[in-house]
């Protein structure tokens, strides 16, 4: 079945770090990848997407790529702040036709950023 | 805009107790889901639901129950809580476009069953 490895955390960085969390999947066919975002004591919200290989899915100073070649879907940020502090949830679906659509999720990178 | 809406927030429970775990969704969406998210282990998805009547099993579905008597509304029952229940749930809703948009999610209900 499908699946989603994120890197183990939890990861601790200072202000204004750069910071990679690696995500590699398994699925057949051509998943849809999503990065989720949890902040303390709310529910999950998207913070990028790429819906085919090369794309590239940004949002707030995040981004990642879409690399079918080696399965992976790393998150970047060049600067963190104090307020990227979450749980990064990497995802993807493969919903084809007739069948609902489910989010396989990684299990989750806790990042703590200290000023 | 209310979005997906869970109750209660948190409940502890005994072992054996019953409890219904509520979500309801404003946004006329056709598909609604149940994870469970345990430390350090992700969310895996306990039932699913594509319309209104329909329901189906997810990943880890025994100890669950759910109905879909409406667009907005999919509860979820636990019958006879035990310990391993302990977890934190979450409701979330989506589009038929799923592969192209987002899934919206409630803020959970963290449940300890003692």
């Amino acid at each position: 079945g499908d699946s989603v490895t994120q890197m183990e955390g939890p990861v601790t960085l200072s202000e204004e770090a750069f910071l990679t969390i690696n995500c590699t999947y398994t699925a057949t066919g051509y998943p849809s990848l999503f990065w989720y975002v949890q902040y303390p004591g709310e529910g999950l919200q998207l913070l990028l997407k790429a819906t085919k290989a090369d794309d590239k899915g940004s949002n707030k100073g995040f981004e990642a790529t879409y690399r079918k070649e080696t399965t992976s879907f790393h998150l970047e940020k060049g600067s963190v702040q104090v307020s990227d502090s979450a749980v990064y949830f990497c995802a993807l679906t493969r919903g084809s036709s007739g069948s609902a659509r489910q989010l396989t999720f990684g299990s989750g990178t806790q990042l703590t950023v200290l000023p | 805009n209310a979005g997906v809406t869970q109750t209660p927030k948190f409940r502890i429970l005994k072992i054996g107790q019953s409890m219904t775990l509520q979500c309801a969704q404003d946004m006329n969406h056709n598909y609604m889901y149940w994870y469970r998210q345990d430390p350090g282990m992700g969310l895996k998805l306990i039932y699913y639901s594509v319309g209104a009547g329909i329901t189906d099993k997810g990943e880890v579905p025994n100890g669950y129950n759910v109905s879909r008597s409406t667009t907005e509304d999919f509860p979820l029952r636990l019958e006879l809580a035990a310990p391993s229940q302990t977890s934190v749930y979450f409701c979330a809703t989506a589009s038929p476009g799923f592969m192209n948009t987002e899934a919206f999610f409630g803020q959970g209900t963290r449940l300890t069953v003692v």
